[in-house]
């Protein structure tokens, strides 16, 4: 079945970087578009960044354009998501996600990772 | 960004009877050109990760009990869950992927 671990989350300092990581399992990586959410404490579930099965389309909410980067490795079957600069608003549970076509858009997202938290303070 | 609006936020309902929870997009999520509704509904309990109930606004997820059905079109969407049972007990959200970002309701939560 298909299976989505996230890792790589922890404490970080505002300004610092953070790379999660997704390992994915139990279905064909390279032809399905991936994403990253998050849940910030006591808030609402917000999309974060999504890419297309061949990694070439990349798509980032507002929030957090030209500080994190979405990315993914067909070969090791692996997503990213590169946190640069984080702030303490960036503080929350991050998922990896499935979508369940091959772009980064205008499919639905079908599987979820169980997440991996992230805290940002100094 | 297409603002999602959920009604309520929580709902008490008995073992048995049905379950209504309405979602309002601030913009259509009708796609003309193929006239589909990009919208979906997920289940989220405690502990599990959200799960996709229905897509296309009304198309039912393979293995998802036929209890549970979408409806809706353009900017107006509800989710119903007929003859509740206990392991229905969660948060319900929707999302709309018309557009980037994709966007969530707020949830409902659904209690016995």
């Amino acid at each position: 079945q298909v299976q989505l671990v996230e890792s790589g989350g922890g404490v970080v300092q505002p300004g610092s970087s953070l790379r999660l990581s997704c390992a994915a399992a139990g279905f064909t990586f390279s032809t399905h578009g991936m994403h990253w959410l998050r849940q910030a404490p006591g808030k609402g579930l917000e999309w974060v960044a999504g890419t297309s099965s061949d990694g070439i389309n990349t798509v980032y909410a507002d929030s957090v354009v030209g500080r994190f980067a979405i990315s993914r490795d067909n070969s090791k079957n692996t997503l990213y998501l590169q946190m640069n600069s984080p702030r303490t608003e960036d503080t929350g549970i991050y998922y990896c996600a499935r979508d369940m076509d091959t772009g980064a858009s205008g499919w639905p997202i079908d599987y979820w990772g169980q997440g991996t938290l992230v805290t940002v303070s100094s | 960004d297409i603002v999602m609006t959920q009604s309520p936020e929580s709902l008490a309902v008995s073992l048995g009877e049905r379950a209504t929870i309405n979602c309002r997009s601030s913009q259509n999520v009708l796609y003309s050109a193929n006239k589909k509704n990009y919208l979906a509904w997920y289940q989220w309990k405690p502990g599990q990760p959200p799960k996709l109930l229905i897509y296309w606004a009304s198309t039912r997820e393979s293995g998802v009990p036929d209890r549970f059905s979408g409806s809706g079109s353009g900017t107006d969407f509800t989710l119903t869950i007929n003859t509740l049972e206990a392991e229905d007990v969660a948060v319900y959200y929707c999302q709309q992927y018309y557009s980037v970002p994709r966007t969530f309701g707020q949830g409902t939560r659904v209690e016995i």
